[in-house]
This record gives C-alpha cells, structure tokens and sequence, in this order.
C-alpha cells in the first residue's frame, strides 16, 4: 500500500537557519505530492504541492521538489522564522480511484528559536 | 478562515454520551472527508463521502457514524466512545476526488 516516511523530528533551529525536513514515499502510478502545516491549536493548511515528476511547488520560501527517480518530496525554506514553529505533514495523493484519499507521514515538529 | 468550519472546537463527553461533530464548508466542493489525529500517529482517514454518498469507510468502529444530509455538511455521530478515541477530529473538503484537501480547524475531542 501507499506510504509516507519523514525524517524524525523534533527539529529546533535558530531563527534565520537553513531548514530541510525530508520525505519519501511509496505508490504505485504517479501520485501527487503535498506539504501540509499545522500550527499549534489549528487544522492543517496546504503548503505547497507538485503534480508530477521534477515539479517544483513553492510558497511563503518553502520548496519541494518532486523527485521520481529518489521517490522524495523533501521541504526546504532557506532561512526560517519564529513563526514557522509548526507540525510539517508530507502526503500524498494517487487519485483517480483512490476516491482522493490522503495518505500522510508522521509529520514532523519545527520549533525556531528568536 | 479556511472554507470549512467545524463545531464544536472543543468536546469533553462520558462514554455513554451521545454527541455530534459538525463541519460545513463553504467553497462549493464535492467531497468531504472525516480524519483522525491521534498522538505520536500518522492521520487517519474515517470517512469519505463523494456527492453526499459515502464512498469509503476505512474500518471505523460503530460507535462513530457519518452522516452527510448535503454538499455543504457532514456530521461525526458519536455513541459509547471509549477514553482511546480522545483525538482530534479534522474535517476535510475538496472540490472532487483526487484534488488538495482543504482542512477545518477540528474538534479536540476527549473522552472521560
């Protein structure tokens, strides 16, 4: 079955640091591939998404780049805030008749320090 | 504001309560989906509902029924929980099957 492993968390940087949190996944055809955060106390928001292979999604200076041939959607924001202190979910989705179920990593917790 | 608004945001109930978890959206689409968020656990998806016909339903004990009487809202009945389903329930809209889930902001849920 379809499954989304990322790197163990929790991260702490210091406000300003170059941030990566990886992703890998497993699916068959080519699914479409997702960042979701969560702040504390609310629901997840979507991040950024890539659609198919060597996509490039971005948003609020967060990256991910869809890598078929590593099978990796790895986040990267090139210096982060305080304000980026969240929960980051990788997902992914095969649709078609998958009935656009949402298949998510263990999310992964950011804290940036002032 | 996100488009989906659940109530309430929080929910502390006896495990021989009945409640209901509430969601509604507002952005025209046609699926809705219930979560689960459980600590230290990856989500997990309950409930997934196509035009207002479920179309999925991943094993979910029967102490939790969906109900969704149109596009715009879907409901979480709740009966005899158990202290284990204390979560966080998220509410989840798309335009169709297949596309980005939006999120609402869930109902913390515990069971005493």
């Amino acid at each position: 079955g379809d499954s989304v492993t990322q790197m163990e968390g929790p991260v702490t940087l210091s406000e300003e640091a170059f941030l990566t949190i990886n992703c890998t996944y497993t699916a068959t055809g080519y699914p479409s591939l997702f960042w979701y955060v969560q702040y504390p106390g609310e629901g997840l928001q979507l991040l950024l998404k890539a659609t198919k292979a060597d996509d490039k999604g971005s948003n609020k200076g967060f990256e991910a780049t869809y890598r078929k041939e590593t099978t990796s959607f790895h986040l990267e924001k090139g210096s982060v805030q305080v304000s980026d202190s969240a929960v980051y979910f990788c997902a992914l989705n095969r649709g078609g008749t998958s009935y656009g179920k949402l298949t998510f990593g263990q999310g992964t917790i950011l804290t940036v320090h002032p | 504001e996100t488009g989906v608004t659940q109530t309430p945001r929080h929910l502390v109930m006896g495990m021989t309560n009945k409640k209901s978890l509430k969601c509604e959206q507002h952005l025209g689409h046609n699926a809705m989906y219930w979560y689960k968020q459980s600590a230290k656990k990856p989500l997990e998806l309950m409930f997934v509902y196509s035009l207002e016909e479920r179309v999925e339903n991943n094993s979910v004990p029967s102490r939790f029924s969906p109900e969704c009487p149109n596009s715009s809202h879907l409901f979480l009945h709740l009966h005899t929980l158990q202290p284990e389903d204390s979560a966080l329930y998220l509410c989840a809209s798309s335009q169709d099957l297949g596309t980005e889930a939006f999120f609402g902001q869930g109902t913390r849920l515990t069971v005493v």
